[in-house]
C-alpha cells in the first residue's frame, strides 16, 4: 500500500511569494490534515479537510490556506511569505471508519530567504 | 488549553538497557492517545495508539505504552534498546476525534540515542 505523498520535496521561495505543496492521501482515506514542524516549536496542526471541506483550522493566520480535491489529495497554500515560515510541512491522512490516527508523508522542506 | 508534555528531551542509553519516555496531556475528557517514532532521514511513523480497554498497549519493534487515567499520562517503554531504537519520539494526544476540533496535539519530541 503506498503511504502518503508529498511534492516537492524542498522548495525555496523569497519574502512575499506564494507557496503551494501538494500532498496525495493513501488510498482509500478522505482526510487529510497539515502540519507545521517549525525549528523550537515543534509540530502545530494547521488544517484539516475532509471530503472537501475545511473542517478545522490551528491557530495561524488567513494567509495559510488550503483546499481538498475530489480524489481527495490536497494542495496547501501560503500566501506573502515570511521567513518565519520556513519550516517542514507535513501532510498526513486517515481512513473515514479510523479513531483518531493519523499517517504521515515525508514532508515538504519550504525556505524562505 | 490542551497540551502534551514530554519531560526527557534527550536521552542516551547504551544497548540492552530499559526505556522509559514520559509523556502527559492536559485534557479531562476522552483521548485517544498514539507515539510517533521518527527514524533519522525517515517520516514519522505510527509506533502504537491507544483508544480504549487494556491500558497496557502493544506496538512495533517490541514498544508498550501505559495508559494511566488518574495520572493524565502515556509513557512509552522497552525492556531492552537497540542502536536502530536511535531516533526522535513523539507523544500525541486526539481529544477531538469524531468532532470538529479532531486533530493531534503533539509533545516536543524525545532524542533518543542508543549506543553501540
Amino acid at each position: 500500500e503506498a503511504g502518503v505523498t508529498q511534492s516537492p520535496t524542498h522548495l525555496i521561495k523569497t519574502r512575499g511569494q506564494q507557496a503551494t505543496l501538494r500532498c496525495s492521501p493513501i488510498s482509500g482515506h478522505t482526510s487529510v490534515y497539515w502540519y507545521q514542524q517549525a525549528l523550537g516549536l515543534g509540530l502545530q496542526f494547521l488544517l484539516w479537510y475532509d471530503e472537501g471541506e475545511e473542517r478545522n483550522r490551528g491557530n495561524f493566520p488567513p494567509r495559510f490556506s488550503g483546499r481538498q480535491f475530489p480524489n481527495y489529495s490536497s494542495e496547501l497554500n501560503v500566501n506573502a511569505l515570511e521567513l518565519e515560515d520556513s519550516a517542514l510541512y507535513l501532510c498526513a491522512s486517515s481512513p473515514g471508519t479510523g479513531l483518531g490516527e493519523q499517517y504521515f508523508g515525508p514532508g515538504t522542506r519550504l525556505t524562505v530567504t | 488549553a490542551q497540551s502534551v508534555s514530554q519531560h526527557n528531551h534527550h536521552v542516551i542509553l547504551s544497548e540492552a538497557a530499559s526505556l522509559e519516555l514520559g509523556c502527559n496531556y492536559s485534557y479531562g475528557g476522552t483521548v485517544n492517545l498514539f507515539w510517533y517514532v521518527q527514524y533519522p532521514g525517515q517520516h514519522l511513523q505510527l509506533l502504537l495508539k491507544y483508544f480504549s480497554g487494556d491500558p497496557l498497549v502493544k506496538g512495533i519493534k517490541g514498544f508498550e505504552a501505559e495508559f494511566i487515567k488518574s495520572k493524565f499520562s502515556f509513557n512509552l517503554r522497552k525492556p531492552s534498546v537497540q542502536w536502530s531504537d536511535t531516533a526522535e519520539y513523539f507523544c500525541a494526544v486526539n481529544a477531538g476525534y469524531g468532532g470538529a476540533t479532531n486533530k493531534l496535539i503533539f509533545g516536543t519530541g524525545t532524542l533518543l540515542a542508543v549506543q553501540p
